[in-house]
């Protein structure tokens, strides 16, 4: 069956500190990769697509791997602030459509002061 | 430019009743999606719309789900005759006419539903 697994636990770290998550997922192919972060009681915010033939992307202090031969993808947040605790899902296209997402449970990260 | 607005963001149903959500798409996006959330697992897909048709309903539930939308108007979900195992957050996602594959969604807030 299909399935895409996050981080099952809640990733804790410090200040300044990079914080690592991953995706990984099973049964699919798909064409990109896209991650979005939940803050509680909000709708998801999209932060970055990444596409099949593409290794890697970077956005400000965002940056995410994509290994199609794994079947994994890794987020990584530098230099990471309070502000950047939410929770970070991954999602992959379904099918040959490019509409139709299908989302991981997400990882909860809480950076410390 | 107001975001995607989801109405009512909260929604107490008792079982059998009938439940109503509203999505307003981003101004100039004409697809609408709906998607479920259940505690503890990820978003699931659930309809997909463009005004007036009905693209993909593969999602939803063969029986008490519906949705809808209309040349003027929001987005409804309908959900007929509810029962606890519907309570969850809705989120309604909009996205322009197609420009290229991979266009990203936008979110709106939700719409918790509880059912008692």
């Amino acid at each position: 069956s299909q399935k895409i697994e996050q981080n099952s636990e809640a990733l804790n770290i410090q200040e300044g500190k990079t914080a690592t998550l991953t995706c990984n997922y099973t049964n699919y192919s798909p064409a990109y990769l896209q991650w979005y972060r939940q803050d509680p009681g909000r709708g998801p915010v999209f932060l970055l697509l990444i596409r099949e033939n593409e290794k890697e992307k970077r956005k400000e202090r965002l940056k995410v791997t994509f290994d199609t031969t794994l079947k994994q993808s890794l987020f990584h947040i530098t230099a990471s602030q309070p502000a950047d605790s939410a929770t970070y899902l991954c999602a992959l296209d379904i099918g040959s459509n490019d509409y139709k997402l299908s989302f991981g449970a997400g990882t909860t990260v809480t950076v410390r002061a | 430019n107001a975001g995607v607005m989801q109405n009512p963001r909260h929604l107490v149903r008792r079982r059998g009743q009938e439940a109503r959500l509203r999505c307003s798409p981003m101004k100039g996006h004409s697809h609408v999606y709906w998607y479920r959330q259940l505690p503890e697992e990820g978003l699931k897909f659930m309809v997909y719309l463009q005004k007036e048709n009905i693209i993909d309903e593969s999602g939803m539930p063969k029986e008490r789900f519906s949705a809808e939308f209309p040349k003027e108007g929001p987005s409804i979900l309908r959900i007929q005759q509810v029962v606890r195992g519907d309570s969850a957050a809705y989120f309604c996602a909009s996205s322009p006419p197609s420009t290229g594959v991979n266009t990203e969604a936008f979110f709106g807030q939700g719409t918790r539903l509880t059912v008692v």
